[in-house]
């Protein structure tokens, strides 16, 4: 099982890019890493997904080095609206009875004016 | 799409009681996932199933608690008998096997109380 580390909590201001950092050393081959966000009173939500690289799409960035160890979640420009609860996981596809999901304690950002 | 569905929204019972949770996935999404969030404990994955069938059950906490998926629309979650220490929020997701790589859909979840 791969597991992660992130950390607990950040801040940041309005208008600020934000950098959410995931620790996974032992990521396997066949492991995608997914970050979803979580408000509170609501299920977790999708953000973005990757492999390796860079993955970008409306919402955020995804930046993964080659040896795929970690990975960075990018959020541009944030607002009040992006405080939340930020979780990184890392699994192949659960289809798979070898694998699990574990959310982890996930990293609670809080945006300030 | 409606998106996934839980029922009740809210749940407060006695311990002793059965509690029963429920959950209609996405049409067309062939995986579901119950899973149990406490401030403590986080987000933990309780079962998931895969065109109907259990797969990986290892998460359920114990014999109390039980869960089926009758058929491609509806699945239940069960606590039987019901104790203070499963006062939660249960979330129900589904995700679809057909995608490259699954993204799952959460519900709003429910919120047990157990007194």
């Amino acid at each position: 099982l791969a597991k992660t580390t992130q950390p607990i909590s950040m801040d940041s201001y309005e208008g600020q890019e934000v950098n959410i950092t995931c620790s996974h050393n032992n990521i396997a081959t066949n492991d995608y890493i997914t970050w979803y966000q979580q408000f509170p009173s609501q299920g977790p939500r999708f953000i973005i997904q990757g492999y390796k690289t860079k993955v970008t799409n409306e919402v955020a960035s995804l930046f993964i080095p080659a040896d795929r160890k970690s990975s960075t979640l990018s959020l541009p420009r944030v607002s009040l609206s992006d405080t939340a609860v930020y979780y990184c996981l890392v699994g192949d596809s659960p289809g798979s009875s070898a694998s699990k999901i574990i959310f982890g304690s996930g990293t609670r950002l809080s945006i300030r004016p | 799409d409606a998106g996934v569905i839980q029922s009740p929204r809210h749940e407060v019972t006695e311990m002793g009681q059965e509690v029963t949770l429920r959950c209609k996935p996405i049409s067309g999404h062939n995986s579901l996932f119950w899973y149990r969030q406490t401030m403590m404990r986080g987000l933990e994955l309780l079962i998931y199933f895969n065109n109907n069938v259990p797969i990986d059950d290892s998460g359920m906490p114990e014999d109390r608690f039980s869960a089926k998926m009758p058929n491609a629309s509806f699945s239940t979650l069960k606590i039987q008998p019901s104790e203070p220490r499963d006062s939660a929020v249960y979330f129900c997701a589904s995700s679809s096997l057909t995608a490259y790589q699954e993204t799952q859909y959460f519900g709003p979840g429910t919120r047990l109380l157990v007194l």
